[in-house]
């Protein structure tokens, strides 16, 4: 399996602009989750999904980011309208439905966004 | 609400020493505590997962101990190697299903050659 897939690994926009971030989870997990890591807040979680449907959105910062899940194989993060203060790296992970040991998430290996 | 604090936030040592990361949080009613490695550039990848009824696990040099009355977690490496330089994040979930994990920040290990 090639694992969680995230695209593009390096996007560096304008302020105002909208930037869509992409994820290909690990075939049959019925989780994903969104996360955004900073050097001054960490690793925080942004919304996961549960068989495609958003179980958890608290954790979005405002309403110009909004996340979709059309099918099992796909999602989208997308911030409208960017911001310099949305520079971070975004983490998207996925987890087939869990008990004991298999409790763990599998981590994509991020996009780095830069908003100027 | 779940707070996990990882200290030292950076540490530096000689390659051959053996080591313990800390990791300590506010709320012991814990599901889970998992240990995590980042390397520059990559995502996150899972070291070792504890149970709540359990108080440690192994994996070759690496051993995570759990103290869930007080609220800690070590992560011990023994004999370091340059290959162990990475960033450790200490993650706990508070419940079983659909609770989501709270990550520490992380320790940023160097291990010198």
């Amino acid at each position: 399996d090639a694992g969680v897939i995230q695209s593009p690994r390096h996007e560096v926009t304008e302020m105002g602009q909208e930037v869509t971030l992409r994820c290909k989870p690990i075939s049959g997990h019925d989780y994903l989750f969104w996360y955004r890591q900073t050097m001054m807040r960490g690793l925080e979680l942004l919304i996961y999904f549960n068989n495609n449907v958003p179980i958890d959105d608290s954790g979005m910062p405002e309403d110009r980011f909004s996340a979709k899940m059309p099918n099992a194989s796909f999602s989208t993060l997308k911030i409208q309208p960017s911001e310099p203060r949305d520079s971070a790296v975004y983490f998207c992970a996925s987890r087939p439905s869990a008990t004991g040991e298999a409790d763990t998430q599998y981590f994509g290996p991020g996009t780095r966004l830069t908003v100027l | 609400k779940q707070e996990v604090t990882q200290i030292p936030a950076a540490l530096s040592v000689p390659e051959g020493e053996n080591l313990v990361l800390n990791c300590s949080f506010t709320d012991s009613a814990i599901y889970n505590l998992q240990w995590f490695r980042q390397d520059p550039g990559k995502g996150l990848t899972s070291l070792l997962l504890i149970q709540s009824s359990q108080r440690e696990q192994t994996s070759g040099r690496l051993n995570a101990s759990l103290d869930k009355s007080s609220g800690r977690s070590t992560l011990y490496i023994a004999a370091s190697q340059p290959g162990d330089s990475a960033t450790y994040l200490c993650a706990v979930k508070s419940g079983s299903g659909n609770t989501p994990l709270v990550f520490g920040k992380g320790t940023r290990l160097s291990v010198i050659a």
